[in-house]
């Protein structure tokens, strides 16, 4: 049982390229999230969903997109990359009610 | 948007002391409140969770307080130890919506356990 899945670790893009972090539960949660933590500021919601074919924006969505085609799998997409979505990114699962299990995260740094 | 306010924002304690951290919200839909404990280079992971039908909950040496009227809650880490020394964040769901979905967190308090 692995939980939560991030790939990758660790990730540096110029300015303008795109990407796309990958995400992946097997815990079949319902709910999926992407947050990003910069220094200081806590963890901030980008995205979620909650259910396969259903997503919504959170606090930070601008610059980001993402799909949820199957319960597993949440991917989050970066579209012509800023300086300022250097951020480690936290995907996150959990059922109705429950608490969050989180991934061990994504440094992207853009440059 | 729900905003939640957490001090200290860093935290000293020596080993065998108290850690008290404190979180305070404007207004929620659904009584959910979990602390959630990050270590460097990992992801947050739930530690204790409270449903305000009590006014504490304690687990092992971890407790959290709330305080409906005040709209506080706290966490209390007794007779602190290094392996305690990690980021740790409350969150509480969003104002408009109900459910313990979509957590907005605090900005963290990094505790720091001296030997």
């Amino acid at each position: 049982n692995a939980g939560v899945t991030q790939t990758p670790k660790f990730r540096i893009l110029k300015i303008g390229q795109s990407m796309t972090l990958q995400c992946a539960q097997d815990m079949n949660h319902n709910y999926m999230y992407w947050y990003r933590q910069d220094p200081g500021m806590g963890l901030k919601l980008i995205y979620y969903s909650v259910g396969a074919g259903i997503t919504d924006k959170g606090e930070v969505p601008n610059g980001y997109n993402v799909s949820r085609s199957t319960t597993e799998d949440f991917p989050l997409r970066l579209e012509l990359a800023a300086p300022s979505q250097t951020s480690v990114y936290f995907c996150a699962s959990s059922y109705s009610g429950s608490g969050y299990t989180f991934g061990s995260g994504t440094r992207l740094t853009v440059v | 948007q729900q905003q939640v306010k957490q001090s200290p924002q860093s935290l000293i304690v020596q080993k065998g002391g108290i850690s008290i951290i404190n979180c305070a919200y404007e207004n929620t839909a659904f009584d959910y409140f979990p602390w959630y404990q990050q270590f460097p280079g990992k992801g947050p992971a739930l530690l204790i969770a409270i449903r305000p039908d009590v006014s504490e909950k304690k687990e092992g040496r971890f407790t959290i307080s709330f305080n409906k009227s005040a709209k506080q809650f706290s966490l209390h880490i007794m007779d602190s130890q290094p392996g305690d020394s990690a980021t740790y964040f409350c969150a509480t769901p969003p104002e408009a919506q109900g459910g313990s979905e979509k957590l907005v967190f605090g900005k963290g308090t990094k505790l720091t356990v001296n030997p």
